[in-house]
């Protein structure tokens, strides 16, 4: 069974660095085409991908948020985190990580998907 | 970045209905297409993923096409539980984008 879990601050001041941690079980990160994202949602409004690590530790970022995000994995510990930089008011929503598997043909990666997500975490940012 | 682009934004309807919900990309796509559901307050959930694919454990009442450019998520006949709001997703190039959403509510 897998599953996901986001922990980290509820309240973050403006220009501080936010830190979530996604711990994971029924997985290893350490299968071919095995991945973890992170994806956050203002509130009422719609989900944006902010970044994924992956099996082989290859990373990629949303272009407009990567001078400010890292993303890490710690395999030992089931671990995945994210951390971002200079936050700012309109960085508040719910930050959601989940498990992405790729679909592989002949070794050849071809579509991903989300297939299993964290309950998500409420992250505030306010003076 | 590829926008994804759904429509309608929101739609009302009654238990029984069948829904149609679009999503066009800015590019050709392939089938690189995921659509999730988020009921309100609770994470979205995985429905179909390459476009036509019915992930594990989802009724069959769902239902996906399309290719390239253009693509329909379908429920056949909607239930109580449907009422959520869908999203789709591209998988075929990073940035990963998702489309604005598609609100399904209660007629």
């Amino acid at each position: 069974q897998v599953t996901l879990r986001e922990s980290g601050p509820t309240l973050v001041k403006p220009t501080q660095t936010l830190t979530l941690t996604c711990t994971f079980s029924g997985f290893t990160l350490r299968t071919r085409g095995e991945g973890v994202g992170w994806i956050r949602q203002p509130p009422g409004k719609a989900l944006e991908w902010l970044a994924v690590i992956y099996w082989d530790d290859d990373k990629r970022y949303s272009p407009s948020l990567k001078n400010s995000l890292t993303i890490t994995k710690d395999t030992s510990k089931n671990q995945v985190v994210l951390t971002m930089t200079n936050m700012d008011p309109l960085d508040t929503g719910t930050y959601y990580c989940a498990h992405e598997s790729t679909i592989t043909i002949f070794g050849v990666p071809r579509e991903s998907y989300f297939d299993f997500w964290g309950q998500g975490t409420l992250v505030t940012v306010s003076s | 970045d590829i926008q994804m682009t759904q429509s309608p934004s929101s739609l009302s309807a009654s238990v029984g209905d069948k829904v149609t919900v679009t999503c066009r990309a800015s590019q050709t796509i392939s089938s690189y297409l995921n659509w999730y559901q988020q009921r309100p307050g609770k994470a979205p959930k995985l429905l179909i993923f390459a476009a036509s694919t019915l992930h594990s454990g989802v009724p069959l009442r769902f239902s996906g096409s399309g290719s390239g450019t253009d693509f329909t998520l379908t429920i056949s006949s909607l239930q109580p539980e449907d009422f959520a709001t869908y999203y789709c997703q591209q998988s075929y190039s990073t940035p990963l984008t998702f489309g604005g959403g598609t609100k399904v509510e209660i007629k």
